[in-house]
Order: structure tokens, then sequence, then C-alpha cells
């Protein structure tokens, strides 16, 4: 049972436009959600994160929103750059406290033509 | 941000043999870190947790006893794959929480091929 998918395996994009990942989950209890990002035989990287109380957090180009009821977030990479090329998870919690443990989606492997 | 670190970062074993991968929290404490498999082109599947000073919590269809998790130390957490086959074959990765400012946020460590002939 996937509890989070990321329906769409890869993405092209132009660099300097926007790049929109989106991710999807099943399980109401998710109360936290993550971005990472992750290149070939290394560990993933924290993008951005983000609260079940709030619908949008933005870091710089980055920027997550999600939608409750729709149980959906989507990650918005504006521009886009040749350096952002890399395979994108998007993860859940139930409770943001630090033993809160992290299902994975399969991945969004992102890829920005110069 | 927080530094956790894996070791070997790499490794090539016989089938059957017994092989272990460090996980250490570099410059900061956790009472709890969380072990990871990813097989290719797939998406990184929870194997366990591991809890400082007492038994991990494995999740469905992990064997323990294949699998077996030592979380000695604060800074440090064990993952012994014992008698290896090749479809043990996998990139482990362990991380450990960190709470900051809204919230809890996991670090990874750089993972370990693990190749079993």
């Amino acid at each position: 049972d996937q509890q989070v998918k990321q329906n769409s395996p890869s993405l092209s994009v132009q660099e300097g436009r926007i790049s929109i990942l989106n991710c999807d989950y099943t399980n109401s209890m998710f109360d936290y959600f993550l971005w990472y990002k992750k290149y070939p035989a290394e560990g993933p990287t924290f993008l951005i994160s983000i609260s079940s109380i709030k619908d949008k957090n933005e870091d710089g180009r980055f920027t997550v929103f999600l939608n409750k009821s729709a149980k959906h977030l989507s990650l918005h990479i504006v521009p886009s750059q040749p350096g952002d090329s890399a395979v994108y998870f998007c993860a859940a919690s139930v409770g943001s406290s630090n033993t809160g443990k992290l299902i994975f989606g399969q991945g969004t492997t992102l890829q920005v033509k110069p | 941000g927080a530094v956790v670190s894996q070791h070997p970062s790499w490794v090539i074993c016989k089938s059957g043999t017994s092989v272990k991968i460090e996980c250490r929290s570099l410059d900061f404490q956790a009472t709890t870190m969380f072990w990871y498999r990813q097989f290719p082109k797939q998406s990184l599947m929870l194997m366990a947790t591991s809890n400082e000073g007492s038994k991990a919590t494995y999740e469905q269809g992990v064997e323990k006893d294949k699998f077996l998790i030592n979380h000695a130390s604060l800074t440090l957490s064990t993952l012994t794959v014992t008698s290896a086959h090749p479809e043990d074959s996998s990139f482990y990765i362990c991380s450990a929480p960190v709470w900051l400012a809204g919230g809890n946020e996991q670090f990874f460590g750089p993972g370990t091929r693990l190749t079993v002939l």
C-alpha cells in the first residue's frame, strides 16, 4: 500500500522556467511533509518542509504548497537551474516530533535543460 | 546543518558473510536513527527504527534476525546484514531526526552500497 505517491517518474523543463513536482498521499494522519533532493549514490538532502497547519511555505526558489482536502502537495522551483537536476522525493510523517518516521514517495527525476 | 556519516560507503562481500554498516551523528546526539534501503529506481523503504539503549523497531516484512541493529551510544547506530545473499544487494541509508524551528527534519547519511556476490 503506497501511502505517498509521486505519479510522475520524470519531468523535463527548460532552464529559467518553473518546475512543478507533485505528490499525493492517502493517510489523513500525516501532518508533516518534506521534500528531499537526491543524487545517485548519495543520501537525500533536505529541501523544504511544511506543516499541515499551513498551506504554503517558501524558501528562496523553492515553494511547497499543501492542499489538505485533496491530500496533495507540490514543490515549485522557479527559476529552474541545471543544477536542480536530480531525483526529488516527497515524504510524510505523522507528528512533527523528532521521532516521526518518514514515508517516502517513489521519486521524480527532474532534468533541467540549459 | 547536522551531519550524519556512514561507513563504509561501499562494500562487496561473498554470499553467506556478514557485513556491518555504521551510522554516526557527528555534531549532535540522536536517540533515534532510521535505516532505509533503496533498490535501483525505487523509493527509500524504511527498514527499522534504531533506539538508543533499547531494541530496534522493525517494519513489517523486515527480518530482525537478518538485519541486526545496535544503537549503543547517542551518536552511533550499526546495521549488520547477517548471512548476506545477492538479493540483499542494495543501497542502505541511515538518517537521524533533528528538531528545528517548525518541526522535525531528518538528516541522511551518504549511504552504503552493498553488493553481495
